[in-house]
Formats: C-alpha cells, structure tokens, sequence
C-alpha cells in the first residue's frame, strides 16, 4: 500500500493568516492526489482533486499543487469557518490510502 | 444532488456481526460512473478504507486485505442501497463508519457516519 503523510500534525494559526500543509507520498502517484476537510462531528468535505482542481463550490481561497510525491495544500486567508482537520488521499493505487491529518486551530 | 442516509446499530459485542446500511438518494446503486465504499475513522488507524461495491456491467467488490476474511459489501438494487456486514468484531473494529460515493477517483459524497462501539 502507498503511505500517505502529512506536516504538520498541527497548527495554530489566526484569521487572516496564509496556511500551508505539507503531504509526502511513499512513491509517485503523479497528481492522484486529493485534499479532505474535517469539521468535528462531521464526515469528510472534498477541497480538491487531481493535485490542483477545485472542487465545486469550495471557496478560492483554498490551492493545491505539487507532484510526484510531495504535494502541498494552501489557505491563503484562513477564515473562522477554516478551523478544521485536513486530510490528503492517494488515487493512484488500490487501496486508496489517506494521510494522518494536519488539525488546523485557533491560535 | 446526493444524499448518503446511513443506518445500523452502534454498540455491539465481541464476536458478533456488524451491519450497517447506506440508503442512496440522487444516484443510482447500479451507476456505471460510482463506486459505493465503506471508510472507517478511528484515534488508532485513521481513516481506513474498508471495501467498495460498483457495476460495470456486472457487479464487482474490492475489500481491504486488513478485513477480507469478515467483510461482504452487498447492493440492493430493488431499495437503492448497499450494506456492509463485518464478522466476528472485536474492540479494535471501534470506529466511526461512513459510507461514501467515489466518483472517478475522489469520495465526492459521504453519508452522516455511524459510531459502532464494541465492547463487552
């Protein structure tokens, strides 16, 4: 199975403020790469897919890049609504395998 | 839109079945372009990919090697649903169970989440 993983398990950070988030693969999965968020009592939310493509709705705010194996996820205002868990998820092989999540709080 | 509706019960026994349904409004459990997954959320394992069921002009399950010895995903077609059953349960099987709908490659849609606690 790929390992996905994440930097850094948390952060702390205020409105306003540009997060970044970090996700290495195990081996290259290209850009099968997609981004999660996780409020608590909730399911997960796709942010976007594909490495860089926003999911429908989600706010512009919200960018991913990268390739290969090290992708990143970027907020560029972070808004109250924002306080959440972030999950990074391989699609380029069965099993499908997720990161351990970056929590993103109030600092 | 679509809507995932879970329902099952959350507090079960050691070495008893675990049964969940995922009840599908908006699509259709025979679609050619879904594949209907089970995802499991715990402190230790994180999220964890369980198994999936989809048509491609017959029905096919991909399962999890970590439970492929005590799952069966099912779709039922007449209810427009697909269910999940896990033998045997022990306490490590403690988790949030969400179903959801992969599109291409993404979960696009997740059903509300079931806390099944085992426990004796």
């Amino acid at each position: 199975d790929i390992q996905m993983t994440q930097s850094p398990s948390s952060l702390s950070a205020s409105v306003g403020d540009r997060v970044t988030i970090t996700c290495r693969a195990s081996q290259s999965i290209t850009n099968y790469l997609n981004w999660y968020q996780q409020r608590p009592g909730k399911a997960p939310k796709l942010l976007i897919y594909a490495a860089s493509t926003l999911q429908s709705g989600v706010p512009s705010r919200f960018s991913g890049s990268g390739s290969g194996t090290d992708f990143t996820l970027s907020i560029s205002s972070l808004q109250p609504e924002d306080f959440a868990t972030y999950y990074c998820q391989q699609s380029y092989s069965t099993p499908f395998t997720f990161g351990p999540g970056t929590k993103v709080d109030i600092k | 839109q679509v809507q995932l509706q879970q329902s099952g019960p959350g507090l079960l026994k050691p070495s008893q079945t675990l049964s969940l349904t995922c009840a599908i409004s908006g699509d259709s459990v025979s679609s050619n372009s879904a594949a209907w997954n089970w995802i499991r959320q715990s402190p230790t394992r994180g999220l964890e990919w369980l198994g999936r069921t989809y048509y491609m002009s017959k029905w096919y399950n991909d399962y999890a090697i970590s439970v492929k010895s005590r799952i069966t995903i099912n779709p039922d077609t007449s209810r427009n649903q697909f269910s999940l059953q896990l033998t045997s349960v022990t306490p490590e099987d403690t988790a949030v169970y969400y179903c959801a709908r992969q599109h291409t490659s993404c979960y696009i849609d997740w059903g509300q989440g079931t806390l099944v606690t085992v426990s004796s």
